[in-house]
């Protein structure tokens, strides 16, 4: 039971164009959305997040869009970048049991092409 | 400020061997949560350590255990390897109820 999917497991986008990375969840129980970014053999890094309350923010390159009636989040990097080429994972956060716990989806590698 | 550090960064065991891993979280964050991150996929969710107790798991089995210590470092232990327990291990850790976990660089874990 995959609750956050991110469809595209590659993105191809060519330097100083916008590059929007999508992602949709089925649980309406999630709260609060982040999304990382991962470089090989590092963990994860924070890039940006936003509350099930608000529908847009923004943190200077990066925007993160959430429609919650379509349980759907976008990211969104203008403009790109030759340093962002990397795996990016979108993942929603739920308490269950006391802990808040953070559900991952697959990854979308972007690459960014000069 | 420093970030959240783990070790080793990388290891080799045979099935049915234990292992621990360690975690030193970030300064000022009193909770850890563990991952575990298989290739091609997200991290998964193990376990989160808050006042050195357990206060949630993820769909793992009972061989994984953990702690959590009075500096707020933690380790993760893993019981009876097997070969699907290859994988990267991803500490994480944040401030009480605040969201944002931060991520250390993971220990790369091989089972053969």
């Amino acid at each position: 039971d995959q609750q956050v999917k991110q469809n595209s497991p590659s993105l191809s986008v060519q330097e100083g164009r916008i590059s929007i990375l999508n992602c949709d969840y089925t649980n309406s129980m999630f709260d609060y959305f982040l999304w990382y970014k991962k470089y090989p053999a590092e963990g994860p890094t924070f890039l940006i997040s936003i509350s099930s309350i608000k529908d847009k923010n923004e943190d200077g390159r990066f925007t993160v869009f959430l429609n919650k009636s379509a349980k759907h989040l976008s990211l969104h990097i203008v403009p790109s970048q030759p340093g962002d080429s990397a795996v990016y994972f979108c993942a929603a956060s739920a308490y269950s049991q006391g802990a808040q716990k953070l559900v991952f989806g697959q990854g979308t590698r972007l690459t960014i092409n000069p | 400020e420093t970030g959240v550090t783990q070790s080793p960064t990388h290891l080799i065991k045979t099935r049915g061997q234990q292992v621990t891993l360690r975690c030193s979280s970030q300064s000022g964050h009193n909770t850890v949560s563990w991952y575990q991150q298989a290739l091609g996929q997200g991290p998964q969710f193990i376990f989160q350590y808050y006042r050195e107790e357990e206060n949630g798991r993820g769909n793992f089995p009972p061989r994984f255990s953990g702690l959590q210590f009075p500096n707020y470092s933690s380790e993760l232990n893993v019981n009876a390897l097997e070969l699907d327990d290859s994988a990267l291990y991803l500490c994480a850790s944040s401030s009480g109820q605040q969201e944002t976990q931060y991520f250390g660089p993971g220990t790369r874990l091989l089972v053969l």
